[in-house]
C-alpha cells in the first residue's frame, strides 16, 4: 500500500518568514496530493490540493509543488501570520474498490510566533 | 459548502460499554470514511463506505464496525470500548466525481475510562 512520509514533525518561525513542507510517497500510481489543515478543536480542512499533471498549484500565499519522478511534494506557505499556526497534513490517493482513499503523512505543527 | 457533523464533540465512556459515534452529511457524497487520529500517528483509516449498506476495511479495522443504512449518514460503532480506543475520531466524506477529496467533521474525542 502506499505509504506518506511527512517533514519536520515541528516547524517554528517567525512572522512573515516562509514556511516549508515536504512529504515523500511511495506508490507511483498516486496522482492526487491534498493538503490540509487542522486548528485546534477542529477537523481538517482542505486547503490546496494538486493532481500529477501539473507540477506546482498556488493559491495567494500558500502553493504546492510536486516532483513526480523524486516522488515528493511541498507545501509552501510565505509571509508567514500567526493565523497559520495549526497542523498540517498532506496526503496521497490510492485508488481501492472504486473510491480514492487518501493515505495521510503524520503531520508538521506549525507555529508562526508574532 | 459541505458539511459534515459528528453527534458528540467530547464522550466520556466506561470500558466494555458499546459506543455508537455519529456522522452526517448534507451534500449527498458518495464515500464516507472513518479516522482515528492520534499524536504523532497522523490519520488512519478504520472503516469506508462508498454506497448505501456497503463497507469496506481500512488500516486499523479491529475492535470497530460500522453501519451505512442511510446515504448521508454513517455510524462507527465499538462493540466493548476498551482504553485503547481514548482518541480523536473523525468522519468524513467525498463525492463520486473527486471521490480523493475528502471533507471533515469536527472530531470527536472519545475517552474510555
Amino acid at each position: 500500500g502506499e505509504n506518506v512520509e511527512q517533514h519536520p514533525s515541528t516547524l517554528s518561525v517567525q512572522e512573515g518568514d516562509s514556511a516549508v513542507i515536504k512529504c515523500t510517497y511511495s506508490d507511483s500510481a498516486s496522482n492526487y496530493f491534498p493538503w490540509y489543515k487542522q486548528e485546534l478543536g477542529k477537523g481538517p480542512q482542505l486547503i490546496i490540493d494538486i493532481r500529477s499533471n501539473v507540477g506546482e498549484k498556488k493559491d495567494q500565499r500558500i502553493a504546492v509543488t510536486l516532483n513526480k519522478t523524486a516522488k515528493h511534494f511541498s507545501l509552501h506557505i510565505t509571509e508567514t501570520q500567526p493565523e497559520d499556526s495549526a497542523v498540517y497534513f498532506c496526503a496521497a490517493s490510492l485508488s481501492s474498490g472504486g473510491s480514492y482513499i487518501p493515505t495521510f503523512g503524520r503531520g508538521t505543527s506549525l507555529i508562526v510566533h508574532p | 459548502d459541505v458539511k459534515v457533523t459528528q453527534s458528540s464533540r467530547y464522550l466520556v465512556k466506561r470500558t466494555g460499554e458499546k459506543v455508537f459515534l455519529e456522522c452526517v452529511q448534507d451534500m449527498d457524497h458518495e464515500n464516507m470514511f472513518w479516522y482515528r487520529q492520534d499524536p504523532g500517528l497522523g490519520l488512519r483509516l478504520i472503516y469506508f463506505s462508498y454506497d448505501v449498506k456497503m463497507k469496506e476495511k481500512g488500516d486499523i479495522p479491529e475492535g470497530y464496525s460500522v453501519s451505512r443504512e442511510k446515504k448521508e449518514r454513517f455510524s462507527l460503532i465499538l462493540e466493548s470500548a476498551s482504553t485503547n480506543q481514548t482518541s480523536m475520531y473523525l468522519c468524513a466524506s467525498s463525492d463520486g466525481t473527486y471521490p480523493d477529496r475528502a471533507f471533515f467533521g469536527q472530531g470527536t474525542r472519545l475517552t474510555v475510562v
